[in-house]
């Protein structure tokens, strides 16, 4: 079974410019999460999908940052405009409910560096 | 927010030995998950406690969910080259399933 995959694995920009991450949950999976990991720090829930509902946004950033996961399987993170703190590593992450039982799997990430 | 404070924040052991690991919190948790991240990869799931006082085996991975619910350890016996790595602590609550993650602790194994 496929996991969770996540394009691009690395993206360099220059500050002030947009930056889009896509994922693609594992099939079947209702719930999608995007998390943010800064260097020596763990992940940080930005945004949670039920199908394509977006239901816990509560830490994203909205002035710069966006996510939509339309028909309720992959989705796309952006940011617009990049600003030089937001170098981090993206993770993305999937799993069949939001029950505490349901596990989460997650993508290997995309590391972005804003220069 | 809340938060999960890991330590020892970075561990060295040499190979064959055992090592240990714990999480501490201010606040209850209903769920607590062991997860073990590899460079440029996502974290994986090791372990997951559901019941104070819970202990749970993984091969030799062994965590318990502390009888507070504030806390949660985890040992690794006999430690292995392939056990170099980041390992997190996270906890859940019952409703929803947000995940609140530590800082991790790093772990390198001599041989």
């Amino acid at each position: 079974e496929a996991g969770v995959v996540q394009s691009p694995r690395y993206k360099i920009i220059e500050k002030k410019q947009p930056v889009a991450f896509w994922c693609n949950p594992i099939s079947g999976h209702n719930t999608l999460y995007w998390y943010l990991q800064n260097l020596g720090q763990g992940p940080e829930l930005l945004i949670r999908y039920e199908n394509e509902e977006a239901v816990d946004d509560s830490q994203l950033p909205k002035d710069r940052f966006s996510a939509e996961r339309l028909k309720g399987v992959d989705s796309t993170l952006k940011i617009q405009p990049a600003e030089l703190g937001d170098s981090a590593v993206y993770l993305c992450a999937s799993s069949l409910g939001r029950l505490s039982t349901d596990t989460q799997y997650f993508g290997p990430g995309t590391r972005l560096t804003v220069l | 927010g809340q938060q999960l404070n890991q330590s020892p924040q970075s561990m060295f052991t040499q190979e064959g030995e055992d090592v240990s690991m714990n999480c501490t919190s201010s606040s209850i948790f209903n769920t607590w998950l062991w997860y073990k991240q590899d460079p440029g990869e996502g974290p994986v799931l090791l372990i997951a406690l559901y019941k104070a006082g819970e202990l749970t085996s993984n091969g030799r991975l062994t965590a318990q969910f502390g009888i507070t619910r504030k806390d949660s350890f985890l040992n690794i016996s006999a430690s292995i080259p392939s056990d170099v790595g980041i390992y997190f602590c996270a906890g859940q609550r019952e409703y929803g399933n947000k995940l609140v993650f530590g800082a991790g602790t790093i772990l390198r194994v001599k041989s």
